[in-house]
């Protein structure tokens, strides 16, 4: 059984520019959610992905988007970035959609300048 | 929406003793609470978690506590041991909605 794998590990960008996150879902769950922890904070839902579809947002602009694949996978794009951007986005996978036992990856640290 | 507010932020305590972590929530409608541990540049992970319908769950040292009536669940780690050291999170969610993590307790235990 493998678990929920995030690439990159770290990421600099410049304000403007836009990047794209990518997260395997562990095996067997159909289900992943993004979150975004700032640094000292708890993780803040950005959304959730299922069956290709997007299952619930939290309170993030459009500029914030993503993409479930067949088999499950994730990316998660962010447009325009702004220097607040910059934190730890973490991917975690389910087994279903109550966003209940999640799974996470290691993150992507992402650092905006 | 669901507001999780945490504390506290920090504690301290001597190896062996007990330490508590508290949570509210404000959302009367939540039946889902998780506790999570997350250790310095490692990724979140699920210790414990109960549902509205159970007022007490325990495992091995570990133990949660749920008032549904006051809106506020807590976090017991018996006889803490250094690799008890981290930083836990708790949160909440309705079915059907997003889970909201509290702000994080870091909680260091000295050997």
């Amino acid at each position: 059984e493998t678990g929920v794998t995030q690439s990159p590990t770290h990421l600099i960008k410049t304000r403007g520019q836009q990047v794209t996150l990518r997260c395997s879902s562990q095996s067997g769950h159909n289900t992943v959610s993004w979150y975004q922890q700032a640094l000292g904070q708890g993780p803040q839902f950005i959304f959730q992905y299922y069956r290709e579809e997007e299952n619930g947002r939290g309170n993030f602009p459009p500029r914030f988007s993503g993409l479930q694949f067949p088999n499950y996978s994730s990316e998660l794009n962010v447009n325009a970035l702004e220097l607040d951007d910059s934190a730890l986005y973490l991917c975690a996978s389910s087994p279903g959609t109550a966003n209940e036992k999640l799974f996470f990856g290691s993150g992507t640290q992402l650092s905006v300048l | 929406g669901e507001n999780v507010e945490q504390h506290p932020s920090t504690l301290s305590v001597q190896e062996g003793d007990s330490a508590v972590i508290k949570c509210t929530y404000s959302d009367s409608a939540s039946n889902y609470f998780p506790w999570y541990k997350q250790e310095l540049g490692k990724r979140p992970q699920l210790i414990i978690d109960i549902r509205s319908n159970v007022g007490e769950k325990k495992d091995q040292r570990i133990a949660v506590t749920l008032n549904k009536t006051a809106k506020h669940f807590s976090l017991h780690i018996t006889e803490t041991q250094p690799e008890d050291s981290a930083v836990y999170f708790c949160a909440a969610i309705r079915a059907g909605n997003m889970l909201t993590f509290g702000g994080g307790t870091r909680l260091m235990v000295k050997p």
